[in-house]
């Protein structure tokens, strides 16, 4: 059972290039969210979808785009990277908005921007 | 708008001693809540949650939780901590947009 995957795990960037962070999951879960973990500061949502097709803004949005082309793939774009972003991304997927599915979270891919 | 608070940044507790960590929340009605556990270089494992119902909940690895509507809280307890709980703790709320809102976190130490 993969549950939620993240690649990579590991990256650094310098300043102004870009990236994409994958997610996948094999759940067939509807919702999904990318956040960021800053020590202090708990987890942040930056974008979620709630379906194929579908993405929303969340708490910390600056800076970062996603998409949604297949239920099971969310992509959190970098596209001008500032070291403001450097921080652990969390991907994160829940069966259903009802709100009493749990997330289910991959490992991280822990960013930093020099 | 919904919140989640956890006062305490770090807790540090000896090995086989009791165990409170404490959250409490913000929201119109009543909440959807959770406990998850993050070990160091891992993502976030659910320990447990409150939907309704009974307000004292089981969890795994012997934690439970109290949801108190009164005070708005939702406090993790275990009876006795071993040097594996050690870890990062994060309360979290589901409200009416259905997606998770997190506390900043508590550290757990653990003294031998």
């Amino acid at each position: 059972n993969a549950g939620v995957t993240q690649t990579p795990k590991f990256r650094v960037l310098k300043t102004g290039q870009s990236m994409t962070l994958l997610c996948a999951q094999d759940m067939n879960h509807e919702y999904m969210y990318w956040y960021r973990q800053d020590p202090g500061m708990g987890l942040r949502l930056i974008h979620y979808s709630v379906g194929e097709g579908t993405t929303a803004k969340g708490e910390v949005p600056d800076g970062y785009n996603v998409s949604r082309l297949k239920k099971q793939n969310f992509l959190l774009g970098l596209e001008s990277a500032a070291p403001s972003q450097t921080s652990v991304y969390f991907c994160a997927s829940s069966y259903s908005g009802t709100g009493d599915t749990e997330a289910f979270f991959g490992q991280g891919t822990r960013l930093t921007v020099v | 708008a919904q919140s989640v608070t956890q006062p305490d940044i770090h807790i540090t507790v000896s090995e086989g001693a009791s165990l409170e960590l404490r959250c409490n929340y913000s929201y119109g009605a009543t909440p959807y809540l959770f406990w998850y556990v993050q070990s160091p270089g891992q993502g976030l494992q659910l320990l447990l949650k409150y939907f309704s119902g009974d307000t004292l909940v089981q969890g795994i690895k012997g934690f439970e939780a109290e949801f108190k509507r009164s005070q708005s809280s939702f406090n993790l307890r275990k009876p006795s901590v071993h040097w594996s709980d050690a870890a990062e703790y994060f309360c979290a709320l589901s409200g009416g947009s259905y997606i998770p809102t997190f506390g900043r976190g508590t550290s757990l130490i653990v003294h031998p």
